[in-house]
């Protein structure tokens, strides 16, 4: 069975800091892992997506994830945060090869950003 | 029109209502989901169709009825649903492993 652990569901950042949203996973099988963003009142987007390759992902916004498979996580990064970035993060796992891919969502971290 | 598109974006219904929730992708997609968030807690997949046929149904009461006329459209039908059924449903679709599309959702309000 896969599961995703999200710790912290809520970040507070200042502008200008470096943003770390930490995500850990359970899978018996390479997984592939997600980090989808929810503004407020919209449905979610996807920010980042590891399947193969390199464990290094950078998608839209600046943002970046690692995946990291002796320690099981997928860390959601980004240098410096701006006041849009303010949002709920979800880190997301699912089974490659499956007909319809289910995929198993965490949580949430709300991420503020101070002025 | 591109993406995945839900309607209406809000529903206030009464519990002895009939309403229908309408999910549709121009995506080309073979695979379509509904979602339940609620508030302060995690998402919780309700239903999932892998061409038109349902695969999935994790224990979601009889209240609610889905519908899957043809790969693009999706229907989640709502009768006499409770205060704890109010929460945003999202719809979402994919294609393989890359990952999920989703809506804007539907804000419902059972009252």
């Amino acid at each position: 069975a896969q599961s995703v652990t999200q710790l912290g569901s809520h970040v507070s950042v200042s502008e200008g800091a470096l943003v770390l949203l930490r995500c850990n996973y359970s899978s018996s099988v390479p997984p592939y892992l997600f980090w989808y963003v929810q503004y407020p009142n919209q449905g979610l987007q996807l920010l980042l997506k590891y399947t193969t390759g390199a464990t290094l992902v950078k998608g839209i916004n600046g943002f970046e994830a690692e995946f990291k498979k002796s320690e099981t996580s997928f860390h959601l990064t980004k240098p410096s945060a701006h006041m849009s970035d303010a949002a709920e993060y979800f880190c997301a796992v699912s089974t490659p090869y499956s007909s319809a891919s289910k995929i198993i969502f965490g949580s949430g971290t709300r991420l503020s950003i101070r002025p | 029109e591109t993406g995945v598109t839900q309607t209406p974006r809000h529903l206030v219904m009464g519990m002895t209502n009939k309403k229908s929730l309408k999910c549709e992708q121009h995506l080309g997609h073979n695979a379509m989901y509904w979602y339940k968030q609620s508030a302060k807690k995690p998402l919780e997949l309700m239903f999932v169709y892998n061409f038109k046929e349902q695969t999935e149904n994790n224990s979601v009461p009889s209240r609610f009825s889905p519908e899957c006329p043809n790969s693009s459209h999706l229907f989640l039908h709502l009768h006499t649903l409770q205060p704890e059924d109010s929460a945003l449903y999202l719809c979402a679709s994919s294609q393989g492993e890359g990952g999920y599309t989703f809506g804007s959702g539907t804000r419902l309000t059972v009252v």
